[in-house]
């Protein structure tokens, strides 16, 4: 079945580490791609897109992430994560071929950031 | 700007048993749709709403109905309540359905028992 794959669904890092959170999808052909986050007692955000062009797309709060289309990949990092990161992000997908234009969602990884 | 409010908070059920779980943007949205998320899975979408007058089912729509008399609001109600039900609902709103960015509402914790 065609899917949204997060690698992990807890990461626990120490403040100033680099974080990389996967997402990997199944669809062939033209995505479009997302990360949610979710900070505690708030609402779900958007972070990040990207729908064409320079596969590195920076998002809010210093974070980023690559398109690799040959990996069908879209991973999100920071090179020094913060206590405040501590939250949960999730990755969702839209086949551009989709006339709904629904967004497929990962499952979510939650992020702890140790002081 | 309220954004997207989500009432209640909090819900218990009991095995069939109805509700509506109220949903209301002030962005003046076209699009809005309803999604659940149970532990370990993504969000899945149950109905959506591309205007008012207009709904759809989304991939899980079973056991649950929708209207959009406004533009505003867009209630989801359960029929008859069943423990599979137990989730978080969350209600999303976006200018339109091409419009990716969606601004999401706090959520409703349902549990059925």
């Amino acid at each position: 079945a065609q899917s949204v794959s997060q690698h992990n669904h807890h990461v626990i890092l120490s403040e100033a580490a680099s974080l990389e959170l996967g997402c990997n999808y199944s669809y062939g052909g033209t995505v479009n791609l997302f990360w949610y986050v979710q900070y505690p007692g708030q609402h779900l955000q958007l972070l990040l897109k990207y729908f064409s062009g320079d596969p590195l797309v920076k998002g809010i709060k210093g974070f980023e992430a690559e398109f690799i289309k040959s990996k069908f990949s879209f991973n999100l990092r920071k090179p020094s994560v913060q206590w405040s990161d501590t939250a949960e992000y999730f990755c969702a997908v839209n086949p551009r071929w989709d006339s709904n234009y629904q967004l497929i969602w990962g499952a979510g990884t939650k992020l702890i950031i140790k002081p | 700007n309220a954004g997207v409010t989500q009432t209640p908070k909090f819900q218990v059920l009991k095995t069939g048993q109805s509700m509506t779980l109220q949903c209301a943007q002030d962005m003046n949205h076209e699009y809005m749709s309803w999604y659940r998320q149970d532990p370990g899975m993504g969000l899945r979408l149950i109905h959506y709403s591309v205007g008012a007058g207009i709904t759809d089912q989304g991939e899980v729509p079973n056991g649950y109905n929708v209207s959009r008399s406004t533009t505003e609001d867009f209630p989801l109600r359960l029929l008859s309540a069943a423990p599979s039900q137990t989730s978080v609902y969350f209600c999303a709103s976006s200018y339109s359905r091409q419009s990716y960015e969606q601004y999401f509402g706090p959520g409703t914790r349902l549990t059925v028992t």
